[in-house]
């Protein structure tokens, strides 16, 4: 079966400690994705990625991280930095940057709770 | 920018009855559109696009979408709703002139089919 997997599904951390969430995906994708969810405020784009060792800054890049080594992975790592970090977060994939209406596919996410 | 608004956080159907969800957008360009369900503590996932041509898109599950352009809207519609289209819908938008590959996602409408 093709397609993205995130893991875990629930995090736990504790105040002041850096966490990385997994994203592999099996689809041959070029473009990776990582977005944020909370309640009522839609998905907001952290980091993307449209090729293999490059990355870009999203909306709402300040306290998290990412490195895109291998066109399968993409993790993002949570920073002490991160002010409010508990939030379901999603990883995205789409075929080609910029292709013509290319849909994502998205990885069922990470629960992130701060304690 | 591009943006997208859908002015709706919720909406409640009968089952049996039509349903509408409504999508409206604003970009510099011509714009790629998108609809993805979400259901609970789960991934986003793809419904149907517009790219071009017929201005009526078909789509998963029965689902189809008319895309206006005097209007800038992209409603999601369906003829008979059931129990089971009970779920989160958002709403994308991509600008076919920007060259970052960025979809920007409305904050969802949530949708109830009551039996």
């Amino acid at each position: 079966d093709g397609g993205i997997t995130q893991s875990p599904k629930y995090l736990f951390r504790k105040e002041g400690q850096n966490v990385t969430l997994s994203c592999e995906q099996n689809l041959n994708h070029d473009a990776m994705y990582w977005y944020r969810q909370d309640p009522g405020q839609g998905l907001r784009l952290i980091y993307y990625s449209q090729i293999v060792n490059d990355f870009q800054k999203g909306d709402i890049a300040e306290g998290y991280s990412v490195s895109r080594e291998k066109k399968e992975s993409f993790p993002l790592t949570v920073t002490s930095a991160q002010k409010n970090p508990t939030a379901f977060y999603l990883c995205a994939s789409s075929i080609v940057p910029g292709g013509p209406g290319d849909e994502q596919f998205f990885g069922p996410g990470t629960r992130l709770t701060v304690l | 920018a591009q943006s997208v608004a859908q002015p709706e956080d919720q909406v409640n159907v009968a089952e049996g009855n039509p349903l509408t969800v409504k999508c409206t957008y604003s970009v510099s360009g011509n714009p790629y559109l998108f609809w993805y369900v979400q259901y609970p503590n789960r991934g986003l996932q793809f419904l149907l696009k517009y790219i071009t041509g017929d201005n009526l898109v078909k789509g998963s599950y029965g689902f189809e979408a008319e895309f206006n352009k005097s209007q800038t809207s992209f409603h999601l519609k369906k003829p008979s709703a059931l129990v089971s289209d009970s779920a989160l819908y958002f709403c994308a938008v991509r600008d076919r002139g920007d060259r970052d590959d960025k979809i920007i996602f409305g904050k969802g409408t949530r949708l109830h089919i009551l039996p």
